[in-house]
């Protein structure tokens, strides 16, 4: 079974700084991870994955995130924080199992809040 | 280029009534996932239709049907609606198993 987790409900960062947010997972294979950023209202917007390749993928936005084999983590990061950051950011990993569809599980969302 | 759309935007129900609710995947798209994000939760999947048919579901009832259209495009029905499915559902789609792009969902209210 296939599973995320994401230890900080909410991160609380000044703008300009760095941010990360956490994201753990576990699967049985070999792992396809996905960040995905919710504003109020809103669907849910592509950031970011990981398939195979470099430990470091970047994505839409500034962001980033780092593959972490040994350590199972895929944390989110941003060099530089902006107010219009702040939102609630959902960790994914998909089904990879034999004859699975493309289905994601979520982890349970961070919400960051970028302080002026 | 449109992208994932999804109507009614909000819904309100009563406890056993029946509701549908409507995708249009992005253009290009073929496959077509329903999730549900309950209020403080991360979306859990419902199911995935490819070709008309469905591929894989998620751990819900039966009360918890679907259909894909020749153009790819997918109702979500409920039946015998309870307060817990009380919900913001998601529709995604994707080209084969491509990253899945997401509608801006459906707000389904119970009362």
């Amino acid at each position: 079974a296939q599973s995320v987790a994401q230890p900080e409900d909410q991160v609380n960062v000044a703008e300009g700084n760095p941010l990360t947010v956490k994201c753990t997972y576990s699967v049985s294979g070999n792992p396809y991870l996905f960040w995905y950023v919710q504003y109020p209202n809103r669907g849910l917007q592509f950031l970011l994955k990981y398939i195979t390749g470099d430990n470091l993928v970047k994505g839409s936005y500034g962001f980033e995130a780092e593959f972490n084999k040994s350590q199972t983590s895929f944390h989110l990061k941003k060099p530089s924080a902006l107010v219009s950051d702040s939102a609630l950011y959902f960790c994914a990993v998909r089904d990879i199992t034999e004859g699975g569809a493309n289905n994601l599980f979520f982890g349970t969302g961070t919400r960051l809040t970028v302080i002026p | 280029d449109a992208g994932v759309t999804q109507s009614p935007t909000h819904l309100i129900k009563t406890r056993g009534q029946q509701v549908t609710l409507r995708c249009s995947p992005k253009s290009g798209h073929d496959t077509v996932s329903w999730y549900q994000q309950a209020l403080g939760q991360g979306p859990q999947f419902i199911f995935q239709y490819y070709e008309e048919e469905e591929r894989q579901r998620g751990n819900f009832p039966d009360r918890f049907s679907g259909h894909q259209f020749p153009n790819y495009s997918s109702e979500l029905n409920v039946n015998a609606l309870l307060l817990g499915d009380s919900a913001l559902y998601l529709c995604a789609s994707s080209l084969g198993v491509g990253p899945q792009h997401f509608g801006d969902g459906t707000r389904l209210s119970i009362l």
